[in-house]
């Protein structure tokens, strides 16, 4: 069972640049979300899904685009890189959220993104 | 101001000793609350879920107090493997649906 898994685990941009970041969860979760992670400020989310065919923005979201065309995969993309987007990025996944207690969220390994 | 706010530490405890965290949120609405404990360069797990009621796991104590809006940890009997990053996480609710939201993170550190 391979829960969340990140691809690139790491990756170096030049400035303006773009990428893509990929998250496939096997677990058939609604929810999917993309944080950043940086020294001091915790964990930040920048956009996240509540379903197939849905996004929405989170605390952080400029400069990211997001889509979530199949259930299991929820992509971030980075359309011009900045130096600023240098963190590390994670995905996570969980049920439905709501009152139940069985919402945590899980994480992939995250990606070292480093922008130059 | 974050939505959740924790102490960042670090904690600095020896083998042996009890240590407590807490973690405040801003948003009464919130549902759901949880502790994960972060390793250095690896992902968030999750270390347990805090209940009304309060809940027990082998050494570690969570509590939810929704009056004062803040969950607490305990952990007893240090070891030097829970040295570690710990993260309050709360289910807050936007647009009807229920965001996990982060502390920024407390870093305990066991020495011998």
């Amino acid at each position: 069972n391979a829960g969340v898994t990140q691809t690139p685990k790491f990756r170096v941009l030049k400035t303006g640049q773009s990428m893509t970041l990929l998250c496939a969860q096997d677990m058939n979760h609604e929810y999917m979300y993309w944080y950043r992670q940086d020294p001091g400020m915790g964990l930040r989310l920048i956009h996240y899904s509540v379903g197939e065919g849905t996004t929405a923005k989170g605390e952080v979201p400029d400069g990211y685009n997001v889509s979530r065309l199949k259930k299991q995969n929820f992509l971030l993309g980075l359309e011009s890189a900045a130096p600023s987007q240098t963190s590390v990025y994670f995905c996570a996944s969980s049920y439905k959220g709501g009152g139940a207690a069985n919402t945590e969220a899980f994480f992939g390994q995250g990606t070292r993104l480093t922008v130059v | 101001r974050k939505e959740v706010e924790q102490d960042p530490g670090p904690f600095n405890v020896p083998e042996g000793a009890t240590v407590a965290f807490n973690c405040t949120y801003s948003n009464s609405a919130s549902q759901s609350f949880f502790w994960y404990r972060q390793d250095c360069r690896k992902e968030p797990k999750l270390l347990m879920s805090v209940y009304s009621s309060g809940n027990e796991d082998g050494r570690f104590t969570a509590q939810l107090n929704r009056a004062s809006q803040y969950i607490s940890l305990l952990i007893r009997d240090s070891k030097l493997s829970d040295s570690a990053t710990y993260l309050c996480a709360v289910n807050m609710g936007t647009g009807g649906s229920y965001i996990p939201t982060f502390g920024r993170g407390t870093s305990l550190i066991v020495h011998p």
